[in-house]
C-alpha cells in the first residue's frame, strides 16, 4: 500500500521562485493536511482540507496556497519563496468518520525544502 | 495552558528501564488526544488516539492515560528497548480537524 506519497522529497529554490508540492493518498480519506516542521517548533499546521473542493487556513498559512481539486490530491503552493520557508513539509490524511480510531493521521515521508 | 506542552524535551534511559513522558494541553474545547511515534528519517506513526476522560490505551510495552479535566496525558514505556528510540509527539484536537502538536520528547535507549 502506498499510503501518503509526497513529491518531491528534496528541493532547493532561489528566493522569489515558485513551486508546488504534491501530496497523494490512496486510502480514500476525506481530510488532508499540510504541516511544516522546524527545529524546536513541532509540527505546525499550514492549511487543511475536509473534502474535495474545500480548503481552510491553519496556524501558519501566510505565503502558501493550497488546492484540493481531486479527493486523493492536496497541493501546496509557494508563489514567491522566501528563506523563512526553508523547512521540512509533511502532508497527512485521515478519515472523516466518528470515533477516535478515525482521527489517526497518516503522514507522508516529508519534503525538505531549502530557499536560498 | 494555551498550547500543547511536552516534557521532558529529551531523555536517555538504559535498556530495560521503564520511563514515562507528559503531555499537557488546554482542557477547554477538547476533542481528542493523539500520541505519535516518530523515528529519525521516517514519518510520524500513530500510537494512540484517546477521547474519553480516564481512557487508557495499550500497545505492547507502551501505554497511555488521559485526564481531560486537568489537561494531561502520560505515555509509559515498560522495559525500554533500543528500538524504542524515537521522538514521541503528542497532539490535541481542539476542533475536530485542527490538530495542534507539541514539540515532542526525544527518547534514546542506551544498550
Amino acid at each position: 500500500n502506498a499510503g501518503v506519497t509526497q513529491t518531491p522529497k528534496f528541493r532547493v529554490l532561489k528566493t522569489g521562485q515558485s513551486m508546488t508540492l504534491l501530496c497523494a493518498q490512496d486510502m480514500n480519506h476525506e481530510y488532508m493536511y499540510w504541516y511544516r516542521q522546524d527545529p524546536g517548533m513541532g509540527l505546525r499546521l499550514i492549511h487543511y482540507s475536509v473534502g474535495e473542493g474545500t480548503t481552510a487556513k491553519g496556524e501558519v498559512p501566510d505565503g502558501y496556497n493550497v488546492s484540493r481539486l481531486k479527493k486523493q490530491n492536496f497541493l501546496l503552493g509557494l508563489e514567491s519563496a522566501a528563506p523563512s520557508q526553508t523547512s521540512v513539509y509533511f502532508c497527512a490524511s485521515s478519515y472523516s468518520g466518528q470515533g477516535a480510531r478515525n482521527l489517526e493521521a497518516f503522514f507522508g515521508q516529508g519534503t525538505r525544502l531549502t530557499v536560498v | 495552558i494555551l498550547n500543547v506542552e511536552q516534557s521532558p524535551q529529551s531523555l536517555h534511559v538504559q535498556e530495560g528501564d521503564s520511563t514515562n513522558f507528559t503531555c499537557s494541553f488546554p482542557s477547554s474545547n477538547f476533542y481528542a488526544l493523539h500520541w505519535y511515534r516518530w523515528e529519525t528519517a521516517k514519518s510520524p506513526e500513530a500510537l494512540f488516539v484517546m477521547t474519553l476522560n480516564g481512557d487508557e490505551k495499550k500497545k505492547g510495552r507502551i501505554s497511555a492515560t488521559l485526564n481531560t479535566k486537568e489537561g494531561y496525558s502520560y505515555l509509559y514505556i515498560k522495559g525500554s528497548q533500543p528500538e524504542d528510540s524515537a521522538t514521541y509527539l503528542c497532539a490535541n484536537s481542539g476542533g475536530y480537524q485542527k490538530v495542534t502538536f507539541g514539540t515532542g520528547t526525544k527518547l534514546q535507549v542506551i544498550p
